[in-house]
């Protein structure tokens, strides 16, 4: 158990719809990382927080978008789903996220199936 | 990021020593060598990092050449619950000047465990 919890861990929905998946940190811990793993293209980086703030970005949609609250918790919104973001979603923690290196600890993702 | 290639496959015995290879012929002198692994059915799992000296922790070491071109992860005893995809990363430090920690993760290697 890495501490870091994910919920819910299986979402069915539709095309044309929207979902938040919602994302724990370990305690302590400030960057909040999200990364999406589709069987194309593998493990992708989408965006960090750290503290309330965004703080890099990678490959994510327009329609993909997040926010880290006061307690530090992570919420990330899909919106006008297509069949190509089914997915598993990992949401990842470590203490800063920064120059001085620490780990990552990922939760146990939400697999998002979109019919 | 400088780009890492690994074997898209291993195989080992249980209990016997495995060593997992990663070219990084591009690495630069601030690019820290990560390895993280993902067992089936879960999110990523930190094993080890270093930048030029070897390393031990509980889980594996981590030999780099002199060069720092290659690295490899060894696991000294492998068991059946070490069977995973195992991802070398590269990550600049200078580069993201202390605001970024996102992890660029490639397609790794499977690593099967026979009994």
């Amino acid at each position: 158990d890495s501490g870091v919890t994910q919920t819910p861990k299986h979402l069915i929905t539709a095309t044309g719809q929207r979902v938040t998946l919602r994302c724990s940190p370990r305690s302590g811990d400030l960057s909040v990382y999200w990364y999406q793993q589709s069987l194309d293209q593998g493990l992708q980086f989408l965006i960090q927080y750290y503290n309330g703030e965004e703080r890099a970005k990678g490959n994510i949609l327009e329609r993909f978008s997040a926010q880290q609250f006061p307690d530090l918790h992570s919420e990330l919104n899909l919106s006008s789903l297509e069949l190509g973001d089914s997915a598993l979603y990992f949401c990842a923690s470590s203490v800063s996220g920064g120059r001085n290196y620490n780990e990552q600890f990922f939760g146990p993702g939400t697999r998002l199936t979109v019919l | 990021d400088a780009k890492t290639t690994q074997p898209n496959s291993m195989e080992s015995n249980e209990e016997e020593p495995v060593h997992l290879p990663c070219n990084h012929s591009t690495i630069s002198g601030t690019d820290y060598i990560h390895w993280y692994r993902q067992l089936p059915s879960q999110g990523p799992e930190y094993v080890i990092h270093g930048l030029t000296s070897n390393v031990n922790n509980r889980m594996a070491s981590l030999a780099i050449a002199e060069d720092r071109k290659s690295s490899t992860l060894i696991l000294h005893r492998a068991t059946l619950r070490d069977a995973a995809v195992y991802y070398c990363i590269l990550r600049d430090v200078s580069r993201y000047g202390g605001s970024q920690g996102n992890l660029i993760f490639g397609k790794g290697t499977k690593l099967s465990v026979k009994p």
